[in-house]
């Protein structure tokens, strides 16, 4: 199994609603990843999580809240955004946040809109 | 940080060779990525050069110079589905985690 999954694909969300993004991996991995990408835009790093630890937030605000319950799950919690979160949020792992394995595997993405 | 620079859009012939160019300017490299990524989905690994080099994979090859601070992603026997955006994206610093260029959109043409 290498695929990353994520729920849910689409999201339409107003400011004051509280939701969640779901990303899970079965590959063993134990770095996963939380990229925001704007259309045609490259994908931006968020948050890393490495051995189920956050070893990387790239300064994001706290509206958005990862969380990582488990070495195969990784959440990202949302929370009072703003129109300007609208954009595809990429979630991806790959098999050791220090690099013994340097491929990212990501998933499909979660297309979030925010009214 | 990073200087990643690659050009924004490239068209080419069914059949053909294209060549991506990727400059870039860091210190600490730590390996070089191209990704695809076709519109709506997600990137999918293509390669990863840490040496100088041509790596070759399938219709699919990537060349590395750190001197020159300078890769390549040559594809070769272009087919339609090959359209999407390439991204090349470089890890420095000390991390394994790339920071990816703005990716440059191939279109190919019958």
């Amino acid at each position: 199994d290498t695929e990353v999954t994520q729920t849910p694909k689409h999201l339409v969300m107003g400011m004051t609603n509280k939701k969640s993004l779901k990303c899970e991996q079965h590959m063993g991995h134990r770095a996963m990843y939380w990229y925001k990408q704007k259309a045609k835009k490259p994908p931006e790093l968020m948050f890393v999580y490495s051995y189920e630890k956050l070893s990387i937030n790239e300064s994001v605000p706290s509206r958005f809240s990862p969380e990582c319950p488990n070495s195969s799950l990784l959440n990202l919690h949302l929370h009072a955004l703003q129109p300007e979160d609208s954009a595809l949020y990429l979630c991806a792992s790959s098999q050791d946040g220090a690099g013994s394995s340097y491929e990212q595997y990501f998933g499909p993405g979660t297309r979030l809109t925010v009214t | 940080g990073q200087n990643i620079d690659q050009p924004t859009e490239m068209t080419a012939t069914e059949g053909a060779i294209v060549q991506i160019n990727c400059t870039y300017q860091t210190s600490g490299f730590n390996g070089l990525f191209w990704y695809q990524q076709h519109a709506g989905e997600a990137p999918t690994f293509l390669s990863y050069n840490v040496l100088d080099g041509l790596e070759e994979k399938g219709r699919f090859s990537s060349f590395l110079s750190r001197s020159k601070g300078y890769s390549y992603l040559l594809l070769k026997e272009l087919q339609m589905k090959d359209s999407a955006s390439y991204l090349c994206a470089v890890a420095s610093g000390g991390s394994y985690i790339p920071t990816f260029g703005r990716g440059t959109s191939l279109i190919v043409h019958p």
